[in-house]
């Protein structure tokens, strides 16, 4: 079966040291993957994009690596700040007809210590 | 300033009441989903719209229906709402042409069916 699988436990790190959240998928072939943050109570806001063809993508202290081979994404905040808690989502292209549809995972809780 | 609005914040309906969530959104965008999210189990994609009139089942429609009679606006139908039901709805836009652009989403609507 297809699955999507985000670390369910919380991830607590302290502030200044480097975050990383792994998403894991089994039966996709995803044309791209995104990473979003999801604040209590609020809808996702989106990160960053990387496609099936690139291995790196940054943005500013974030960085998403993409392994089709592993099937594996890895998704790091590198100085992370208490600002940067909350939950993350990486999501799926699945192709689907002539279109692809956004599937998610289920989401990794990050909390950042002063 | 991009942006999705859900009719309502919160919602309390009674088993077997017919519901209307509604979407609405200002970017001229060809795609609009809905999706609902539960803890543990991250968003599920319940239908999709790839343009007017045009509509998708997603993984778990059961239950559910929609309707795109205008670009803009998508709307998410339970026909006879059940307890089942009870979750948070999220709305959520992009761009047409399928490769791979942001979703905007919407604040969502926290749905109790009593």
């Amino acid at each position: 079966s297809q699955k999507i699988e985000q670390n369910s436990e919380a991830l607590n790190i302290q502030e200044g040291k480097t975050a990383t959240l792994t998403c894991n998928y089994t039966n996709y072939s995803p044309a791209y993957l995104q990473w979003y943050r999801q604040d209590p109570g609020r809808g996702p806001v989106f990160l960053l994009l990387i496609r099936e063809n690139e291995k790196e993508k940054r943005k500013e202290r974030l960085k998403v690596t993409f392994d089709t081979t592993l099937k594996q994404s890895l998704f790091h905040i590198t100085a992370s700040q208490p600002a940067d808690s909350a939950t993350y989502l990486c999501a799926l292209g699945a192709r689907w007809g002539g279109y692809n549809k956004l599937i998610f995972g289920a989401g990794t809780r990050l909390a950042v210590h002063p | 300033d991009v942006k999705v609005t859900q009719s309502s914040r919160y919602l309390v309906k009674r088993t077997g009441e017919k519901v209307f969530l509604e979407c609405v959104q200002d970017m001229d965008h060809e795609n609009m989903f809905w999706y609902r999210q539960d803890p543990g189990l991250g968003l599920r994609l319940i239908y999709f719209s790839y343009d007017v009139k045009m509509k998708e089942k997603g993984d778990i429609p059961e239950g559910y229906s929609v309707s795109r009679e205008k670009k803009e606006r998508f709307s998410l139908i339970l026909e006879s709402a059940s307890t089942n039901q009870t979750s948070m709805y999220l709305c959520a836009s992009s761009p047409g042409g399928g490769r791979g652009t942001e979703a905007f989403f919407g604040q969502g609507t926290r749905l109790t069916v009593v």
